[in-house]
């Protein structure tokens, strides 16, 4: 499977806490990008990062790259009860018509 | 400006039933996709639109589901004879871009929640 791969499935921590999570992936890509959803219904794109650039930051959120090791990181920094949601990255392949998912990852930031 | 609408949001049908799920995607939104989201699972790809035409159908998973385009806007997801293993969250997104750029992210609806009974 192409799919990428999020760690850990939950986690769980506290306001104020930061919250890392990685995504793997199997075959070399375009671009990769980040997802949030809340309450199992429609996904917000977060961050979009190419496969020439290593981190990316916006507000709280910082994404690094490694191509080398086929894996990403999103990093919420200071959360909040707020970011309580899913987080899905979501990769695509030069030459596919698909972006594809992973299962996510459910985080949990109790106030 | 509206984002990505789906309607119905909630749809309960009996078993062997025919549904229609709609999709209004972003206005100049070239780009359009469908996907199925199963209970605490990622998404799963159904099909791509570009414009009117559908390169890529490979994720329908039976004859049972079809899916068209028309004026470059509006999709319907239809599927036949429902299935309980139809039921899941069908998400609709659509994109300014296509794949075969370097960006291109996804705005999404906020779904349809099928359940089959």
């Amino acid at each position: 499977s192409q799919q990428g791969e999020e760690d850990p499935q939950a986690l769980s921590i506290q306001e104020g806490e930061n919250a890392t999570m990685n995504c793997s992936y199997k075959t070399s890509i375009n671009n990769l990008q980040w997802y949030r959803q809340n309450s199992g219904r429609g996904l917000v794109h977060l961050i979009l990062i190419r496969s020439n650039e290593r981190e990316k930051h916006s507000g709280r959120l910082r994404v690094t790259l490694d191509t080398s090791k086929k894996s990403s990181s999103l990093l919420i920094t200071a959360s909040r009860a707020a970011d309580t949601a899913s987080y899905f990255c979501a990769c695509w392949w030069a030459g596919s018509y698909q972006l594809t998912f992973g299962k996510g990852t459910k985080l949990s930031v109790i106030p | 400006g509206a984002g990505v609408s789906q309607s119905p949001s909630n749809k309960v049908t009996e078993k062997g039933k025919d549904v229609e799920l709609r999709c209004d995607p972003i206005s100049g939104h070239t780009a359009l996709y469908w996907y199925r989201q199963s209970l605490g699972q990622g998404l799963e790809f159904l099909i791509y639109f570009q414009g009117n035409s559908a390169p890529d159908k490979s994720g329908l998973p039976s004859d049972r589901f079809s899916a068209e385009r028309t004026g470059g806007s509006v999709s319907t997801l239809t599927i036949q004879r429902t299935q309980q293993e139809d039921s899941a969250v069908y998400l609709c997104a659509s994109s300014l871009a296509w794949l075969g750029e370097t960006y291109n992210e996804q705005f999404f609806g906020p779904g349809t929640r099928l359940t089959v009974l």
